[in-house]
C-alpha cells in the first residue's frame, strides 16, 4: 500500500478484556516496530520484527504483551487481560531493513475503561 | 543507561524567527540520529538522520541539525519558523550497539505565533 495503515483507529473497552491491534506495513518493508506513547509521553518501543522473527522483544512491558508477525506482511499487538495504564495512542512503522527511515502508521488510540 | 533528553517541554516563536530544539542523549558508543515531527492528526514524519561523516544533515522542510560528539547533542535549527512549522517535535536514537531499540525524547511541542 501507499503507507503503514493501523486498524482499528480507536479502540475503547473494558478493564480484563483482550485487544488486538492490526499494523499493515508498506509492502517490501521486512522491518517493522512496535510503540506505544502515552499522553504528553515520548514513544516509547515495544518490539522489533525482521520478517517474522522478532530480534528484540525488550521493551515489551509484561506477559500481557505479545505481538507476531505473518512474513513480511501483517503485524498484530495483543494485549491481555487490558489494565488502565494501557491506555495509549500504539503506533507501528516499518521500514526497508533495519537503520532504514521509519515510516509511521496514523496510531490506534486504546481506551481502557 | 541509554536516553534521550528534550530539556524543552514547549517553545514559542514568532513567524520568521529562528529556532533550535535541543536533544541531549546518552549512548554507549554513537548512535543514529533522529528528528521526527508529529503534526496535529498525523503521522510521525522524518525530518533528518544522521548515521556519519558530516556532522551538519539537512533535511526536510528546511530544517537542520549538529551532532556535537563533545556534548552529546544533536540540536535542530531552522533559520526562519513558518506557522505550518507549529508541531510536536521528537529527538531520537538508536540502530548501534547491538540493540535494535530506538529510543526517543518526551518531545517539544512549538507554538508559532504570528
Amino acid at each position: 500500500g501507499a503507507g503503514v495503515s493501523q486498524s482499528p483507529s480507536n479502540k475503547v473497552t473494558e478493564k480484563g478484556k483482550d485487544v488486538e491491534l492490526r499494523c499493515d506495513p508498506i509492502s517490501g518493508h521486512t522491518a517493522l516496530y512496535w510503540y506505544r506513547q502515552r499522553l504528553g509521553q515520548g514513544l516509547e518501543f515495544l518490539i522489533y520484527f525482521q520478517g517474522n522473527s522478532a530480534p528484540d522483544k525488550s521493551g515489551l512491558p509484561s506477559d500481557r504483551f505479545s505481538a507476531e508477525r505473518t512474513g513480511e506482511s501483517v503485524s498484530t499487538l495483543t494485549i491481555q487481560r487490558t489494565q488502565q495504564e494501557d491506555s495509549a495512542v500504539y503506533l507501528c512503522a516499518s521500514s526497508r531493513g533495519f537503520g532504514e527511515t521509519q515510516y509511521f502508521g496514523p496510531g490506534t488510540r486504546l481506551l481502557v475503561l | 543507561a541509554q536516553s534521550v533528553t528534550q530539556p524543552d517541554i514547549h517553545i514559542t516563536v514568532s513567524e520568521g524567527a529562528s529556532l533550535e530544539l535541543r536533544c541531549n542523549y546518552s549512548y554507549g558508543a554513537t548512535p543514529y540520529l533522529f528528528w521526527y515531527v508529529q503534526s496535529p492528526g498525523q503521522g510521525l514524519q522524518l525530518l533528518l538522520k544522521y548515521f556519519s561523516g558530516d556532522t551538519l544533515v539537512q533535511g526536510i522542510k528546511g530544517f537542520e541539525a549538529e551532532f556535537k560528539r563533545s556534548q552529546s547533542s544533536f540540536n535542530l535549527r531552522k533559520p526562519s519558523v513558518h506557522w505550518s512549522d507549529a508541531a510536536e517535535y521528537f529527538c531520537a536514537v538508536g540502530g548501534t550497539s547491538g540493540t535494535y531499540k530506538y529510543i526517543f525524547g518526551t518531545g517539544t511541542r512549538l507554538k508559532v505565533l504570528a
